[in-house]
C-alpha cells in the first residue's frame, strides 16, 4: 500500500503560530497533494508537488517533499481560527494510480 | 458543471433497505473516486473509475456495494441490505486523469442507517 500517514493525529495551536504536519508513504509516488476537510464534509485542494520537486509556497503554505524518506510536511504560517480542519495527505503513483489518503491531522487554532 | 455535485446530501434508511447515491463529476473530467468517511476518520477508498478502463474495484468493503459509471458522466454507488456500520459520509472526487491534478470532491452525502 502507498497509503499516505499524517503526523500528529491532532495538533493544537494558539492564533498567529505556524502549524506543522507531516506526511510519510510507503511507495514511490507521482507526486503528493495536501487536501483541507471543513466539518466533515467535502474536501479542499490546497497544494500539489511534484515527486521531482522539494520545495513549494502557496500563500501562507509552504510544502516540501523528500522522497528518500518518503515523506512530506505541510507548513502553516501565522495561523488563523478559520484555519481549523482536517489536513490530509494524497499520493497517487502515476497515471491509472488512484489516489490514496491518509487519516488526516484534526488542526484546531485557538483563538 | 460547476463542481461535482452529489446527491442526495442526507439519507436516512432503514436496515435492510437499499440505497443508491448519486455523483455528476465535472465535465470532461476522466477520472471518478468513491470514498468513505466514517465519523472522525480518515476516507476510505472503494472505487476509482479512469475512462473506459476497467474499474478497480478493490477498495468496495463487500459484495453488497456495487458502483456504476457511464462513460465519463454519471456514476451511482448502490449498497445493499444497508447494515448499520454502513453509516457515513461518502465521498465522489473527480479528474482531468492523466498525470494527477488536483481531485475536485461534491460535499458528500452522509448516510444513516437506522
Amino acid at each position: 500500500s502507498q497509503q499516505g500517514e499524517e503526523d500528529p493525529q491532532a495538533l493544537s495551536i494558539q492564533e498567529g503560530e505556524n502549524a506543522t504536519m507531516n506526511c510519510s508513504y510507503k511507495t514511490s509516488i507521482n507526486n503528493l497533494q495536501w487536501y483541507r476537510q471543513n466539518s466533515g464534509r467535502g474536501l479542499v485542494h490546497l497544494i500539489l508537488i511534484r515527486s521531482n520537486e522539494r520545495e513549494k509556497h502557496s500563500g501562507r503554505l509552504r510544502v516540501t517533499l523528500d522522497t528518500s524518506k518518503k515523506s512530506s510536511s505541510l507548513l502553516i504560517t501565522a495561523s488563523r481560527a478559520a484555519d481549523t480542519a482536517s489536513y490530509f495527505c494524497a499520493t497517487d503513483a502515476g497515471y491509472g494510480q488512484n489516489f490514496v489518503f491518509g487519516p488526516g491531522t484534526r488542526l484546531s487554532v485557538l483563538p | 458543471g460547476a463542481g461535482v455535485s452529489q446527491s442526495p446530501s442526507n439519507k436516512v434508511t432503514e436496515k435492510g433497505k437499499d440505497v443508491e447515491l448519486r455523483c455528476d463529476p465535472i465535465s470532461g473530467h476522466t477520472a471518478l473516486y468513491w470514498y468513505r468517511q466514517r465519523l472522525g476518520q480518515g476516507l476510505e477508498f472503494l472505487i476509482y473509475f479512469q475512462g473506459n478502463s476497467a474499474p478497480d474495484k478493490s477498495g468496495l468493503p463487500s459484495d453488497r456495494f456495487s458502483a456504476e459509471r457511464t462513460g465519463e458522466s454519471v456514476s451511482t454507488l448502490t449498497i445493499q441490505r444497508t447494515q448499520q456500520e454502513d453509516s457515513a459520509v461518502y465521498l465522489c472526487a473527480s479528474t482531468r486523469g492523466g498525470y494527477r491534478t488536483e481531485a475536485f470532491f461534491g460535499q458528500g452525502t452522509r448516510l444513516t442507517v437506522v
